[in-house]
């Protein structure tokens, strides 16, 4: 099955923690993104990478990291610089060589500050 | 600041009625616009694609598309309980860039 995975589900951290989500896709998507969304809020985009060894900051890309060493993967730490971690964190993809970008999400992560 | 902006809802319309959901976007750079579908608690699912000026019907949807108002809207025919849900509207560069998204529209479908 083709798709775009993310782990964990749920996730609690303290105060002071650096977490790290998973985000894998197996749809040889070259651009893959990162979302935060908080209740009733629309999607805001934390980082994004077109290409392996490359990626940009998105609006609110302050408190947060990616990598991206394989096409496949776009892990997310949330560092403890950020002040309010707490929210529903979504990977998403695209073809690159398609020209209107359309994304398709993972499933999400969502993550709890204790 | 590239906006998108969305009536929050709540929209309650009658099962089998056309539900009409509409969304403006403040960027005239932006080419392409999407409909995501949300079910509370879930991730967004890709409904409905447009690039041009018009309508695009794909089954019960309807995406339409004005560029000179920076207007786009998405018709549901013959609603089901099963459309009860948050639709998100999108807008993009074209590239890949990350997609500016709207705060979203309650639906309700009413049996």
């Amino acid at each position: 099955d083709g798709g775009i995975t993310q782990s964990p589900k749920y996730l609690f951290r303290k105060e002071g923690q650096n977490v790290t989500l998973s985000c894998e896709q197996n749809l040889n998507h070259d651009a893959m993104y990162w979302y935060r969304q908080d209740p009733g809020q629309g999607l805001r985009l934390i980082y994004y990478s077109q290409i392996v060894n490359d990626f940009q900051k998105g609006d609110i890309a302050e408190g947060y990291s990616v990598s991206r060493e394989k096409k496949e993967s776009f892990p997310l730490t949330v560092t403890s610089a950020q002040k309010n971690p707490t929210a529903f964190y979504l990977c998403a993809s695209s073809a690159y060589f398609q020209a209107y970008n359309e994304q398709f999400f993972g499933p999400g992560t969502r993550l709890t500050v204790l | 600041q590239k906006e998108v902006e969305q009536n929050s809802g709540p929209l309650s319309v009658p099962e089998g009625a056309i539900a009409s959901l509409n969304c403006t976007y403040s960027d005239r750079g932006s080419q392409s616009f999407f409909w995501y579908r949300q079910y509370s608690g879930k991730s967004p699912e890709l409904i409905m694609s447009i690039y041009s000026n018009g309508d695009k019907e794909d089954g019960r949807f309807t995406a339409q598309l004005n560029k000179a108002s920076q207007y786009v809207s998405l018709l549901i025919r013959d609603s089901q309980p099963s459309d009860s849900a948050t639709y998100l509207c999108a807008g993009g560069g074209g590239g890949a860039d990350g997609l500016t998204f709207g705060k979203g529209t309650h639906l309700i479908i009413q049996p």
